[in-house]
């Protein structure tokens, strides 16, 4: 089946600093991939949906500056946490559609910890 | 505005007992997914409804998609600890627009 490997799964950065977060597909092409969010014992928060080849579509109340995308080939989008501050700590975890399939599959997610 | 009602948000059930979850909208789904999530580990997908008035059935899980394609529901029989995770529910609107609106998952409890 599809698989998504999603790294670093855990990173402690202090704050101010920058943190990159690496999404790919690791046996199928995903032109579109999507970035959550999730706190504890909560549901998942679409953040964006990262496009191949073009800017990044993010939802509402979604800072574009902040959380930077790149989905510069059909195997890999990067989320760049920007200025990093204790209140961005949360889990982070993307997922791509298999579009040969119905059913997305999803990274196994990325913990961020800011200091 | 929340798309997906999902309920309960919490269970706590003894091993051997049967739980279901509901998933309900007002809007119209291509197709709806459920997803079981372990914390520290994105969601598995568990399985996807497509056809009005679909069941599946996944070992001792059931699944329902509403004839209209706005609900859905998850059953598992005689629960097992190993059953015990957040289960969520999604739905993808169809045409171009390849995006999953998540419910608010249901934290699932077996104890033993």
């Amino acid at each position: 089946g599809a698989v998504v490997s999603q790294h670093p799964s855990r990173v402690i950065c202090k704050s101010g600093t920058s943190v990159k977060i690496e999404c790919r597909s690791l046996d199928f092409q995903a032109t579109t991939m999507f970035w959550y969010r999730q706190f504890p014992k909560k549901s998942l928060m679409l953040m964006a949906t990262s496009n191949e080849g073009s800017k990044a579509t993010y939802e509402q109340g979604v800072e574009k500056d902040k959380f930077l995308i790149n989905h510069a080939s059909l195997t890999l989008s990067t989320l760049t946490v920007t200025s990093a501050h204790p209140e961005d700590s949360s889990f982070y975890i993307c997922s791509a559609r298999d579009l040969t399939a119905y059913g997305y599959t999803f990274g196994s997610g990325t913990r961020l910890t800011v200091v | 505005t929340q798309l997906l009602e999902q309920s309960p948000q919490f269970l706590s059930i003894q091993e051997g007992e049967n739980l279901t979850v509901y998933c309900n909208s007002s809007s119209v789904f291509s197709s709806l997914q459920w997803y079981r999530q372990e914390p520290g580990e994105g969601p598995v997908l568990l399985v996807t409804v497509v056809t009005g008035g679909e069941v599946k059935k996944l070992k001792r899980l059931t699944f329902q998609f509403g004839d209209a394609r706005k609900d859905s529901s998850l059953h598992i029989t005689a629960a097992q600890p190993g059953d015990t995770g957040l289960y969520l529910c999604a739905g993808e609107r169809g045409g171009s627009n390849y995006k999953l609106t998540f419910g608010k998952g249901t934290l699932l409890t077996v104890n033993p």
